[in-house]
């Protein structure tokens, strides 16, 4: 059984330019959520995608955004980078939108905007 | 956005020693889950607790409940070095369809040998 995989773990943008991070889900997930991870602090939820459609969103401007793919992989773009964009971005998956069973986190990538 | 009030925000203690710490909330969660992060790594879940007043063990590790579902605590008896890692609350709410985690600020942990 695979973990979820994310890609890349490191990554530098500069100001104004735009990111895409990319996430494989745990096996049999179908699930897949995206947290911001800021230094020193709790995980901080984006959105949830369930059956390739957002299920819902957390206080992230719409610069952010995501796809979900029909093998349940995802992807997390953000535009117009800002400073305050540094962060981990994980994902996590699960099964079933809406999980009771806690999730399954990725390593993360850790996005630096300079 | 929301994040639980975790407290102690750090804890440097003895190896062998037992640690306690405690997550509160002004909202009421359906679900409280306890989580690991290692530097480098995603939240690894420890424990999840799914009643009001549930205490739930796993090895070293016992969570509970609260009774009032607006708090938890974790306690890990006998620490060890690799118990070394900063430790989250995560609450879960019944209402929503993406029922997403909330997560407080961590407990950093230190085991001195």
């Amino acid at each position: 059984e695979t973990g979820v995989t994310q890609s890349p773990t490191h990554l530098i943008k500069t100001r104004g330019q735009q990111v895409t991070l990319r996430c494989s889900s745990q096996s049999g997930h179908n699930t897949v959520s995206w947290y911001q991870q800021a230094l020193g602090q709790g995980p901080q939820f984006i959105f949830q995608y369930y059956r390739e459609e957002e299920n819902g969103r957390g206080n992230f401007p719409p610069r952010f955004s995501g796809l979900q793919f029909p093998n349940y992989s995802s992807e997390l773009n953000v535009n117009a980078l800002e400073l305050d964009d540094s962060a981990l971005y994980l994902c996590a998956s699960s099964l079933g939108g809406g999980s009771n069973y806690g999730y399954t986190f990725g390593s993360g990538t850790r996005l630096t905007v300079v | 956005g929301q994040q639980l009030n975790q407290s102690p925000q750090s804890m440097f203690i003895q190896e062998g020693e037992d640690v306690s710490m405690n997550c509160t909330s002004s909202s009421i969660f359906n679900t409280w889950l306890w989580y690991k992060q290692d530097p480098g790594e995603g939240p690894v879940l420890l424990i999840a607790l799914y009643k009001a007043g549930e205490l739930t063990s796993n090895g070293r590790l016992t969570a509970q409940f609260g009774i009032t579902r607006k708090d938890s605590f974790l306690n890990i008896s006998a620490s060890i070095p690799s118990d070394v890692g900063i430790y989250f609350c995560a609450g879960q709410k019944a209402a929503g369809s993406a029922r997403q985690l909330t997560f407080g600020s961590g407990t950093q942990l230190t085991v001195l040998p």
